[in-house]
């Protein structure tokens, strides 16, 4: 059974940085694109980022671009997702989820709030 | 970036009833090489994680019920269930994954008649 579990979020103030982390189970780790979704309180998707296998592709919408890093551990089986200089508008649940083309595969999420 | 048009935004439902929904691109998501139509549906029932139902515009996920059924092509799409439960209550999202950013529509909140 495929399995994303996320941890790291929290309240954290405008301007701060928060990293997010998300172990997997019940796949091949290494195989498979990975990437982060969010959702804003009572609000839809928004895809966030994007990380090939080995690691060394990674793709952003603009709205994050230059503020957030993806990243990976394959050997941990693990993604992680670095936040900068975070805004209000960041403010969101955040889900790690299994790329195949479509998102086959999705977290609980992880709640963050950025806030003063 | 592409732009997808949901409608209607909420739709009222009784058991049994046969419910659609549409889900427009603002450009094609087919491709040419494969044929294939970059789209997939989703469905998110409260406090839960979204949950896809279908990929390829058509492809049913595996232990999806066949009620839920995914056609179109190009920049047209529709969801149709073909006899709602209740446990379809749910907002459905669409998606394309066709070229970055990618991006979902609004979603199409079922409620109950």
């Amino acid at each position: 059974e495929v399995q994303l579990v996320e941890s790291g979020g929290g309240l954290v103030q405008p301007g701060r940085s928060l990293k997010l982390s998300c172990a997997a189970s019940g796949f091949t780790f290494s195989n498979y694109y990975m990437a982060w979704v969010r959702q804003a309180p009572k609000k839809g998707l928004e895809w966030v980022a994007t990380i090939s296998t080995s690691g060394s592709r990674t793709y952003y919408p603009d709205s994050v671009k230059g503020r957030f890093t993806i990243s990976r551990d394959n050997a941990k089986s693990s993604l992680y997702l670095q936040m900068n200089s975070l805004k209000s508008e960041d403010t969101a649940t955040y889900y790690c989820a299994r790329d195949r083309a479509a998102i086959s595969d999705w977290g609980q999420g992880v709640m963050v709030t950025v806030s003063s | 970036d592409i732009v997808m048009t949901q409608t209607p935004s909420s739709q009222a439902v009784s058991a049994g009833e046969k419910v659609t929904m549409s889900c427009k691109s603002s450009q094609s998501l087919l491709y040419s090489e494969n044929k294939k139509n970059y789209l997939a549906w989703y469905q998110q029932k409260p406090g839960q994680s979204p949950k896809l139902l279908i990929s390829w515009a058509s492809t049913r996920e595996s232990g999806v019920p066949d009620r839920f059924i995914g056609s179109g092509s190009g920049t047209d799409f529709t969801l149709t269930i073909s006899s709602v439960q209740a446990e379809d209550l749910a907002v459905y999202y669409c998606e394309q994954y066709y070229d970055t950013p990618y991006t979902f529509g609004a979603g199409t909140k079922l409620e109950l008649k």
